[in-house]
């Protein structure tokens, strides 16, 4: 299975708000709502953010928040911080009782 | 509370095959009805899932690893462990071991370093 595609990287100043695509095919995202989200600061593990495409894990901020349309899901971070400024990877069920992530997306904060 | 760790030779030499435990400690340790995966991050790039081990015994691998890539239990140490046959540089990676709970991986070991050289 091919990885799920996100863009390169996103920039945003302080206090506003980004969204972060993650693009599959009718097989994976487009089939189900197991869509997850992972933040990964530098030499660090990634830390899970948004699972089940929208819900979020006990002690993540609602500045964080998913969501799904047809083959593509979408992780929005309001209200920029400094702090936000990692990797971000979308992950999602294939079928097959396989998973695949996404080429990862790099936000920067201005 | 759950922890991973991942443990192993940092280094391994080219055809050789790559060996990796993680300990879960903390929970019911690898007893729980949990998958137990594999995931791996080649330097400067993306994140990529090797396989699963279901608590039962049951595994599933990245297609384009299958040939080469066993996943293993062992309940009563509490730990599950990676083998990854006839390695190249391309295998040179940070290992992760993480836990899918709600079918996401809500818990990841720290990583550890493995490097293809002779």
């Amino acid at each position: 299975q091919s990885a799920l595609t996100q863009p390169a990287s996103v920039s945003g100043s302080p206090g506003q708000s980004i969204t972060i695509s993650c693009t599959g095919t009718s097989s994976d995202v487009g089939d189900n709502n197991l869509v997850s989200w992972y933040q990964q600061h530098p030499g660090k593990a990634p830390k899970l953010m948004i699972y089940g495409v929208y819900k979020r894990p006990s002690g993540i901020s609602n500045r964080f928040s998913g969501s799904k349309s047809g083959n593509t899901a979408s992780l929005t971070i309001s209200g920029l911080q400094d702090e936000d400024e990692a990797d971000y990877y979308c992950y999602s069920y294939a079928g097959s009782f396989s998973w695949v992530f996404g080429g990862g997306t790099k936000v920067t904060v201005l | 509370q759950v922890q991973l760790q991942e443990s192993g030779p940092g280094l391994v030499k080219p055809s050789e095959t790559l060996s990796l435990t993680c300990t879960v400690s903390g929970g019911s340790g690898l007893s729980d009805s949990y998958y137990w995966n594999w995931i791996r991050q080649s330097p400067g790039k993306g994140l990529e899932w090797i396989g699963y081990l279901f608590y039962g015994g049951s595994t599933n691998y990245n297609y384009s690893l299958k040939s080469r890539v066993t996943i293993s239990g062992d309940t009563s140490k509490n730990e599950f462990s990676l083998r990854l046959n006839s390695v190249t540089a391309a295998d040179t990676a940070v290992y992760y071991c993480a836990r899918t709970n709600n079918d996401a991986l809500d818990i990841w070991g720290q990583g550890t370093m493995v490097s293809v050289s002779t």
